[in-house]
């Protein structure tokens, strides 16, 4: 049972345009949602993160915006850049003591330049 | 401040055999979390620790597997008798307490021939 959902296995964008990757999610328990960004042979890197108290967090070119009632969120990168070409993961976690990080299976985005 | 370490990066152990991965976590943090990412798919949890405590190992499978966080040293994960649907990669994250963000190693591939 596949809590949290990334259902666009890949995405390629031009240079300079806008990315968007989309998440859903079934848990309504999930109160704390995470992008994480992947290179080949590394470890995930933290990009942004949103709790369910917001509907949108912003970072220099990422933002995050979270749909509660749809139990949706999305990761917009403006402009794109080719070296944001990476699998991006959208995580989830419960509150209290249960930390872990529920994942989604990722999206390949490539970056055209 | 250095990131969270795994060793080795990479291990290739025959079936039956034992594996032992490390994982030092970020300096300040006290609350380690053990991920497995098969093939072509996310990653998966498999056991929260702090110092001498397991918090959730509801993701570890119930034979064969085992992790510890001593007072001094590393996290320790531990595959006896490894078979070849053990082969992945394994990664450590780390956070600092309260804090939902965790922060990855880069990962320890175990190889099982």
């Amino acid at each position: 049972d596949q809590q949290v959902k990334q259902n666009s296995p890949s995405l390629s964008v031009q240079e300079g345009r806008i990315s968007i990757l989309n998440c859903d999610y079934t848990n309504s328990m999930f109160d704390y949602f995470l992008w994480y960004k992947k290179y080949p042979a590394e470890g995930p890197t933290f990009l942004i993160s949103i709790s369910s108290i917001k509907d949108k967090n912003e970072d220099g070119r990422f933002t995050v915006f979270l749909n509660k009632s749809a139990k949706h969120l999305s990761l917009h990168i403006v402009p794109s850049q080719p070296g944001d070409s990476a699998v991006y993961f959208c995580a989830a976690t419960l509150s209290g003591s249960a930390r872990q990080l529920t994942f989604g299976s990722g999206t390949q985005l490539t970056v055209l330049p | 401040n250095a990131g969270v370490m795994q060793n080795p990066r990479h291990l290739v152990r025959r079936r039956g055999q034992e594996a032992r991965l490390r994982c030092s976590p970020m300096k300040g943090h006290s609350h380690v979390y053990w991920y497995r990412q098969l093939p072509e798919e996310g990653l998966k949890f498999m056991v929260y620790l702090q110092k001498e405590n397991i918090i959730d190992e509801s993701g570890m499978p119930k034979e064969r597997f085992s992790a510890e966080f001593p007072k001094e040293g590393p996290s320790i994960l531990r595959i006896q008798q490894v078979v070849r649907g053990d082969s992945a990669a394994y990664f450590c994250a780390s956070s600092p307490g309260l804090e939902r963000e965790q922060y990855f190693g880069p990962g320890t591939r175990l190889t099982v021939t």
